[in-house]
């Protein structure tokens, strides 16, 4: 079955500084990875996915993230962080189920200080 | 457009008493799923409409968890004699197609239940 691991239930950056959230999948297939961000009391938004292609897949508010299957990674990254990127941020991959449920993973808090 | 709505946004129930929570997808959205999220943890998979039919519900804890779709729009998730291990936010997301992976799935804000 398929899974995600995500490094850092936390991660702390200063505004303006690089912002890297780890995210390592497990799958017997060919995976399709999914970045979701969500805000305080709001449902989950998504901001990229990776299916097939090109390996660098950029989404919405600067992130992009790479797939990189020699290391089972699909991190995400954003060069500058802004105090509004403050929230919490899921890597999900998509279910062997046949009916697209994504899994995700525990998700990690991003916190912008100024 | 609209997007995914839920309703209550906020639940509170006495220990065995039924609720029901409601979702109302994207019109025109074929595939629409539920999921659970406790505190601190990522949103797990509960069960999976296409249209009227339930086709997966693997994901439900337990036989008081119920969930209907009859008319192919609106979704009802029903908890029987809630227990305090309920207590979660149960998110509703609706995809445009059925059975493809690429496709995205739409969240909505999610009901907090909180079972006392």
């Amino acid at each position: 079955a398929q899974s995600v691991t995500q490094l850092g239930s936390h991660v702390s950056v200063s505004e303006g500084a690089l912002v890297l959230l780890r995210c390592n999948y497990s799958s017997s297939v060919p995976p399709y990875l999914f970045w979701y961000v969500q805000y305080p009391n709001q449902g989950l938004q998504l901001l990229l996915k990776y299916t097939t292609g090109a390996t660098l897949v950029k989404g919405i508010n600067g992130f992009e993230a790479e797939f990189k299957k020699s290391e089972t990674s699909f991190h995400l990254t954003k060069p500058s962080a802004h105090m509004s990127d403050a929230a919490e941020y899921f890597c999900a991959v998509i279910s062997n189920s046949g009916y697209s449920t994504l899994t995700f993973g525990k998700g990690t808090m991003l916190l912008v200080s100024p | 457009g609209a997007g995914v709505s839920q309703s209550p946004r906020y639940k509170v129930a006495k220990r065995g008493q039924d609720v029901a929570l409601r979702c109302d997808p994207i019109s025109g959205h074929v595939s629409l799923f539920w999921y659970q999220q406790a505190l601190g943890q990522g949103p797990e998979f509960l069960t999976y409409f296409q249209n009227e039919a339930q086709l997966d519900k693997s994901g439900l804890p337990s036989d008081r968890f119920f969930a209907e779709r009859p008319e192919g729009s609106v979704s009802t998730l029903k908890i029987q004699r809630t227990q305090q291990e309920d207590s979660a936010v149960y998110l509703c997301a609706s995809s445009l197609f059925t059975g493809l992976s690429t496709d995205t799935q739409y969240f909505g804000p999610g009901t907090r239940l909180t079972v006392l």
